[in-house]
Parts: structure tokens; C-alpha cells; sequence
């Protein structure tokens, strides 16, 4: 079993929906959880950044994390079509990254 | 804010040949930089650790040899990939973290390296 997973899409949605992406994790020790934007060919750029359980919200983004079912979220709201990206959820593990698989979203006009 | 840089951005090398591509913090100091490879649609594998002034952490399966890391100052890591094979091209993407507990977690990533080898 993977630490992170995460579906890898791809996720096709019209303009201007509600998007939830989400991973899974196995160790329950974990406690930092991001998500991290790639467009093609370029950089992961971070996105949210979360302690422990909770919700957090940016602009259009909220993050979000279950840590009795070990699961966390990213809902964008009203959805752009340059929000058309791959999305990858991160926790820390011992001194690096532990990543999803990536999810392929596209916002259709 | 904490931009890294990364370059080439792109290079085409012929089989055999050995290619350097660098990664700067241009804004603050990087006590850690790391290296990925990233292959089409598939996630971030972490292929090194880099700490400034001394050796490179590699992980399993990943060759020391051919894959040659120098972290020379805070602000500069490089990976040179020797002896080059079309089996090597791939996405090589670079990422900094800053000194400090306060900022341990946060990692800020290059815009990437594509590397062909023909």
C-alpha cells in the first residue's frame, strides 16, 4: 500500500463547478499536508498548506483534513479554466516529501 | 518571496555525453535542496538530498555515480548526469528548503529541467 494515494484522473468538469480533489493516507503520524499545482512542464507550485485536522481557506481554494479517516481534501470554487492543472497532495515524512500519485483536472468552458 | 531557478530548461544531448543542470534559491539561503525525476503523467520521485558542503543523500535505486550532485554554497546545487542514455530522459525538477524550524516544512520547487537524450 502506498503511503499517499491518490486517483490520478483525469477529472473533467465544466466551468465555473465546485471541484473536490482528495488523497488518502496510511500512517497517522503524518500531521503536515499540502497541495501542490503543476501545469504542464513546469514546477510544482504550492498551493495549501495544513496542520493536523481542520479546514483552511484561500480565495476560491479550501483545504481540508480528516485525520480520523485519514483523508484530505481541496475544493476550488467556481472553477476557472486556468485552474485546468494536475494537482498533487504532499505529506512530510522524515525530512521529505511524500507525494499523491497526482490528479488531471480540466475545467471545460 | 522564494523563487528557485533552475537551467537549462531544456536540453538535447547526444548518447554518451554528460549534462549539468543548476538550481538556484534566488532570494534566500538553502540549507536543503532536493532532486526529482518525474516521468509523463506519473508523480515526483525523489531521486537525492542535498545538503550544502557535504554529501549527497541518494535513494535506493538511484546510481551515486551517474548521477552527480555538488551543493557548493546555499544558494547553488547541481546535477550532472554522466554518460547520458535515452532511458535518462526524463523531467528533473529541483526544490529548496529554507534554513529554520519555523519554515522546515516548506519546500519551493524550479521550474524544471526537460532532458532528451538522443
Amino acid at each position: 500500500q502506498k503511503e499517499v494515494e491518490q486517483d490520478p484522473g483525469p477529472l473533467s468538469v465544466p466551468e465555473g463547478a465546485i471541484v473536490s480533489l482528495n488523497c488518502t493516507y496510511s500512517n497517522s503520524a503524518f500531521q503536515y499536508f499540502m497541495w501542490y499545482r503543476q501545469y504542464s512542464r513546469k514546477g510544482p507550485e504550492l498551493l495549501m498548506y495544513t496542520y493536523s485536522s481542520g479546514n483552511k481557506e484561500d480565495g476560491r481554494f479550501t483545504a481540508q483534513v480528516d485525520k480520523s479517516s485519514k483523508y484530505i481534501s481541496l475544493f476550488i470554487r467556481d472553477s476557472q479554466p486556468s485552474d485546468s492543472a494536475t494537482y498533487l497532495c504532499a505529506t512530510h515524512g522524515n525530512y521529505q516529501l511524500i507525494w499523491g500519485a497526482g490528479t488531471k483536472l480540466i475545467i471545460k468552458p | 518571496g522564494a523563487v528557485v531557478s533552475q537551467h537549462p530548461s531544456w536540453v538535447i544531448c547526444k548518447s554518451g555525453t554528460s549534462v549539468k543542470i543548476e538550481c538556484r534559491s534566488l532570494d534566500f539561503q538553502a540549507t536543503t535542496m532536493f532532486w526529482y525525476r518525474q516521468f509523463p503523467k506519473q508523480s515526483l520521485m525523489l531521486m537525492a538530498t542535498s545538503n550544502e558542503g557535504s554529501k549527497a543523500t541518494y535513494e535506493q535505486g538511484v546510481e551515486k555515480d551517474k548521477f552527480l550532485i555538488n551543493h557548493a554554497s546555499l544558494t547553488l546545487s547541481t546535477l550532472t548526469v554522466t554518460s547520458a542514455h535515452p532511458e535518462d530522459s526524463s523531467f528533473y525538477i529541483c526544490s529548496a528548503r529554507k534554513g529554520g524550524l519555523a519554515s522546515y516544512n516548506e519546500q519551493f520547487f524550479g521550474p524544471g529541467t526537460r532532458l532528451t537524450v538522443l
